[in-house]
């Protein structure tokens, strides 16, 4: 069984501050990671994608350990607006029969 | 281009009764997912076509669920009888190519099952 797993928070975060999370995945043979983001009562809509030597769009930072089998998001001077459940998405090397597997969310608060 | 078009946004039924919910996928996208969240169980993918073609149903639930895409501009998810156990939030989502990871998913159908 494919596992993605994300501690559901929720992360009280002060506004300003920096905050990261991280979720493990199982399958080793996973090939590609993402982050979505979710906010109250909404669809999940795609952050970014997580590439193997990391990357960076904007106050967000993106990595991944193969090695561990995690990957991380780093948020930066976090703003009020930040305030959502962040999904871990992984997708396995099947990908021609979908192959995504969503976590639960972490749910992460900032507070003015 | 509208997005990904689900309807209806809110339903509440009575155990037992047809659950009918609508999917018009984004214009040019091949692939077409049904899934559910719950606050248990998350996002839980039931059921996934690719080119109008169901590829993998195997996380409908069981028989009372049911998926049809007749055509690339229209989807349907039915459940019949519906119970209360179904209540959640169904999503429709398409992709563009094989290839990406992107999901461009619709704004969802409550579903309640009183």
């Amino acid at each position: 069984r494919k596992e993605v797993e994300q501690d559901p928070g929720p992360f009280n975060v002060p506004e300003g501050a920096t905050v990261a999370f991280n979720c493990t995945y199982s399958n080793s043979a996973s090939q590609s990671f993402f982050w979505y983001r979710q906010d109250c009562r909404k669809e999940p809509k795609l952050l970014m994608s997580v590439y193997s030597s990391g990357n960076e769009d904007g106050r967000f930072t993106a990595q991944l350990n193969r090695a561990s089998q995690y990957i991380s998001l780093l948020i930066r001077d976090s703003k009020l607006s930040d305030s959502a459940t962040y999904l871990c998405v992984v997708r396995d090397s099947g990908g021609g029969a979908d192959g995504l597997t969503f976590g639960k969310g972490t749910h992460l608060i900032i507070q003015p | 281009d509208a997005g990904v078009i689900q309807s209806p946004r809110h339903e509440v039924t009575e155990m037992g009764q047809e659950v009918t919910l609508r999917c018009k996928p984004i214009s040019g996208h091949n692939s077409l997912f049904w899934y559910r969240q719950t606050m248990m169980r998350g996002l839980e993918l039931l059921i996934y076509f690719n080119n109008n073609v169901p590829i993998d149903d195997s996380g409908m639930p069981e028989d009372r669920f049911s998926a049809k895409m007749p055509n690339a501009s229209f989807s349907t998810l039915k459940i019949q009888p519906s119970e209360p156990r179904d209540s959640a939030v169904y999503f429709c989502a398409t992709r563009g190519g094989v290839n990406t990871g992107e999901l461009f998913f619709g704004e969802g159908s409550r579903l309640t099952v009183l």
